[in-house]
């Protein structure tokens, strides 16, 4: 079983508010990954890290931030939140292990709602 | 642009028979793919990973096959159970640059019991 957690699992709150979403891998793994998924839809990438103060920006838009201070951690920050901002994200990590990327393991998510 | 297509979308058996989830994609440099399933509101879970040298990989009723010359992947589910309904997602990470991860748009399994 992958040793990936999320918290919260669910948030509800009001638009403005500054809400910080916790990842964090007890792994060991270098690559960390943010996805957001509408109900029944695809997956989106926001957000990924390589490994410690490196953090790049995915394929969708997004105004949340992230950190990665250290290698199991890696939260991401909403300044102010929306009502566009509801939706389910998920976060992943995965390794390198002889010579190939293993596995990419995912948390359990947090479903947020902006009211 | 990698793109990744899966066909069925939707998809439904009565219990007990063996069934075929297929996973195409444009590029074919990949370094490997992996089958997910997700739960309504949940994460994913891995199932089977192949990497890009390999052809298949097997666990338990599950059996995932890799061709990458033509581009396509398939998941054979043997003796399929109510347990099994979920979607099932295949992914595919590509070989060169920051060796991003394209998610195909799933395959909603259920089934009948």
């Amino acid at each position: 079983e992958a040793d990936i957690y999320q918290t919260p699992r669910y948030l509800v709150i009001g638009t403005g508010k500054k809400i910080t979403l916790e990842c964090s891998q007890t792994m060991g793994h270098d690559k960390m990954y943010w996805y957001q998924q509408d109900p029944g839809m695809e997956l989106h990438l926001i957000h990924y890290s390589y490994g410690v103060n490196s953090t790049e920006k995915g394929d969708l838009s997004s105004e949340s931030t992230v950190s990665r201070i250290r290698t199991e951690h890696f939260p991401l920050t909403l300044e102010s939140a929306r009502p566009s901002h509801t939706s389910q994200y998920l976060c992943a990590s995965s390794a390198m292990a002889g010579g190939f990327y293993n596995e990419q393991f995912f948390g359990p998510g947090t479903r947020l709602t902006v009211l | 642009k990698q793109e990744v297509t899966q066909i069925p979308a939707a998809l439904s058996v009565p219990e007990g028979e063996n069934l075929v989830l297929n996973c195409s994609f444009t590029d074919s440099a990949i370094y490997n793919l992996q089958w997910f399933r997700q739960d309504p509101g949940k994460g994913l879970t891995s199932l089977l990973l192949i990497q890009s040298s390999q052809r298949e990989q097997t666990s338990g009723r599950l059996n995932a096959s890799l061709d990458k010359s033509s581009g396509r992947s398939t998941l054979y589910i043997a003796a399929s159970q109510p347990g099994d309904s979920a979607t099932y997602l295949c992914a595919v990470r590509d070989s060169g640059g920051y060796q991003k991860v394209t998610f195909g748009t799933g395959t909603k399994l259920q089934v009948i019991p």
